[in-house]
């Protein structure tokens, strides 16, 4: 089936450092894509998405863009604060014989520090 | 506005104890996803509904683990009996429609259950 492969973190950086982090898929089809974030002690919550190739989502001063080429999706923030120190996931959407559903990646733990 | 919500928080119990976990998706939702989070294998799906049916449940680990809907506003994960390896953060997650349109979907904070 359809996966999500991240890079291992934990990502420490200092607070305004530039932010990279890496996800690839595999997928038959052309799966929509996804980043969540998880706040310490809180449910995961949509950060940003993009559908189609070459789309580039962003929120909050992240943003990632599909790239149908490489099988990527990589998140990026030009400076980080220390209020983004969470959890990230990649995820796809695919579409299985009974709807859709979420599939998540393993999750990156991102700390930033002053 | 109220989002899912998700008791217990926190659950302890005994190796071979039932345990409920239990969810109250966000009103109008019509889709309701139950997911297990450890550190060695991450997000899990265990099962999801759409309109109270289950669609998918693929996941679910083994027979020890069911879960119901009976109605729009309410869902259970049942493990009976419990073991240790099931501990972990287990989240329910609701969504409007059945993903097809935004993607995005609500989760709860969590119930952490620790089997002792």
């Amino acid at each position: 089936g359809d996966s999500v492969t991240q890079m291992e973190g934990p990502v420490t950086l200092s607070e305004e450092a530039f932010l990279t982090i890496n996800c690839t898929y595999t997928a038959t089809g052309y799966p929509s894509l996804f980043w969540y974030v998880q706040y310490p002690g809180e449910g995961l919550q949509l950060l940003l998405k993009a559908t189609k190739a070459d789309d580039k989502g962003s929120n909050k001063g992240f943003e990632a863009t599909y790239r149908k080429e490489t099988t990527s999706f990589h998140l990026e923030k030009g400076s980080v604060q220390v209020s983004d120190s969470a959890v990230y996931f990649c995820a796809l959407k695919e579409l299985t014989g009974g709807g859709n559903k979420l599939t998540f990646g393993t999750g990156t733990q991102l700390k930033v520090e002053l | 506005d109220a989002g899912v919500i998700q008791s217990p928080r926190h659950e302890v119990t005994e190796m071979g104890q039932e345990v409920t976990l239990r969810c109250k998706p966000i009103s109008g939702h019509n889709s309701l996803f139950w997911y297990r989070q450890t550190m060695m294998r991450g997000l899990e799906l265990l099962i999801y509904f759409n309109n109270n049916v289950p669609i998918d449940d693929s996941g679910m680990p083994e027979d020890r683990f069911s879960a119901k809907m009976p109605n729009a506003s309410f869902s259970t994960l049942k493990i009976q009996p419990s073991e240790p390896r099931d501990s972990a953060v287990y989240f329910c997650a609701s969504s409007p429609g059945r993903l097809t349109d935004t993607g995005e979907l609500f989760f709860g904070e969590g119930s952490r259950l620790t089997v002792l």
